[in-house]
């Protein structure tokens, strides 16, 4: 147990699907993340939010589009999606995005699949 | 940008066993960590670890940032280590900070 956790574990969507990924973080951070996690690739890091203000997002396409209604939780929201869009999407928090020292947690992780 | 190379890809043990897993980095980096993914992708912070020798139970990492390398050390392995470590090195300052993930050494221990 490392205080983030994510719902579903298991998603399967069909291409005009629309659903949620929703993470909790329960450790006081001020930093959330989304990651997306594909077989043979580093992780990829997709969104970044510190004080609920997003400050990264990398080049991510629209079909993903990520909320934080406060620094406790996190959705990524999901329609129109590709089969090359299955992967392990985790979740993160840390206690700031910027300082030093910073350890991550992460959750357990959604398993997506795009059918 | 820079590169994160893990070794060995893969590795079989019996348990019991000890191994000493690596990371090589190409660029001097702020800080580095070793997680461990376990079968159901929970992935668990292990070390953070900028540089010398830290230990953890049956586990130790040593980082020589000015050779830019790091190991990780298993020892006395168990089923339940079974897994993939990953090494991540942190970047930048501010805003700009990242980690730069390795492709991780999947380990599987065997009875």
């Amino acid at each position: 147990e490392t205080g983030v956790t994510q719902t579903p574990r298991h998603l399967v969507m069909g291409m005009t699907n629309k659903k949620s990924l929703k993470c909790e973080q329960h450790l006081g951070h001020n930093a959330m993340y989304w990651y997306k996690q594909s077989a043979k690739k580093p992780l990829e890091l997709m969104f970044v939010y510190s004080l609920e203000e997003r400050v990264e997002n990398n080049s991510v396409p629209s079909r993903f589009s990520p909320e934080c209604p406060n620094s406790s939780h996190l959705f990524l929201h999901l329609h129109t999606l590709q089969p090359e869009d299955s992967a392990l999407y985790l979740c993160a928090s840390s206690q700031d995005s910027r300082g030093p020292g910073n350890t991550i947690y992460f959750g357990e992780g959604s398993w997506l699949t795009v059918v | 940008g820079i590169q994160v190379e893990q070794s060995p890809p893969d590795l079989i043990l019996q348990e019991g066993a000890n191994s000493t897993l690596r990371c090589n980095f190409s660029d001097s980096v702020n800080n580095l960590q070793w997680f461990h993914q376990n079968p159901w992708g929970q992935l668990i912070n292990l070390f953070y670890i900028p540089s010398g020798t830290k230990q953890n139970g049956r586990l130790s990492a040593t980082t020589v940032a000015t050779e830019r390398y790091s190991l990780l050390y298993i020892s006395s392995s168990q089923t339940t280590d079974s897994g993939v470590y990953f090494c991540a090195v942190e970047r930048g300052a501010g805003n700009n900070r990242k980690l730069i993930w390795g492709l991780g050494t999947s380990l599987a221990v065997n009875p």
